[in-house]
């Protein structure tokens, strides 16, 4: 199993362009993150996803759009990328809890660097 | 969402314990305590997790008193390796509407020779 996968692992941007970061995994997780970390501090989360065509915001949800058409898939859109927007955005799944006293632990990607001209 | 509260940051030397505080007065009854740890470039894992007393294993315990505002990560004996970002996190019980999980800042923690 590949786990939590994240595509692309770099990327330069120009203010104003678009893109669209693609977080897979393998391991039939209901749950979905995507955090952004900037030097030096830790994880925003940015929007998340509970099922498959469900998104919710998470703290820092301005400026990215989300989408999970399908369950192993999350799509992190930024329309117009912003200088302000540089950062590593990692991705993290997380299984359904099957009862009381279950914890289940988040897997993360390997991050994808970004950088905002 | 209890809010946490931790150490910017700690120094060891290696073969020390290292015991890190962290703080969590707004816990709710259905609330577990979460421990993960970042190395630089990497995603954060998973450490250990509890709900109260102490749990351990291969990699550390966790304490956490009776009135659960507040938790203790110990690392035994540390190395240069355990030199990493360890967060501490409040997480909602499996399976309620609260499916979010915030990190804080966590704890740079260093290890030296």
């Amino acid at each position: 199993n590949a786990g939590v996968t994240q595509t692309p692992k770099f990327r330069v941007l120009k203010t104003g362009q678009s893109m669209t970061l693609l977080c897979a995994q393998d391991m039939n997780h209901e749950y979905m993150y995507w955090y952004r970390q900037d030097p030096g501090m830790g994880l925003r989360l940015i929007h998340y996803s509970v099922g498959e065509g469900t998104t919710a915001k998470g703290e820092v949800p301005d400026g990215y759009n989300v989408s999970r058409l399908k369950k192993q898939n999350f799509l992190l859109g930024l329309e117009s990328a912003a200088p302000s927007q540089t950062s590593v955005y990692f991705c993290a799944s997380r299984a359904l809890a099957l009862g009381a006293g279950v914890y289940n632990e988040q897997f993360f990607g390997p991050g994808t660097r970004l950088t905002v001209l | 969402l209890a809010k946490t509260t931790q150490p910017i940051s700690m120094d060891s030397y290696e073969g020390q314990e290292v015991n890190i505080t962290c703080s969590h007065n707004n816990i709710a009854t259905n609330d577990y305590i979460t421990w993960y740890q970042q190395f630089p470039s990497q995603g954060p894992r998973f450490i250990i997790q509890g709900y109260k007393t102490k749990v351990t294993n291969e990699v550390a315990s966790l304490f956490i008193p009776a009135d659960r505002k507040s938790s203790t990560l110990s690392l035994p004996r540390v190395s240069l390796s355990d030199t990493a970002v360890y967060y501490c996190l409040v997480v909602p019980w499996p399976g309620s509407s609260a499916s979010k999980i915030i990190f804080g800042s966590g704890t740079r923690l260093s290890i030296r020779p």
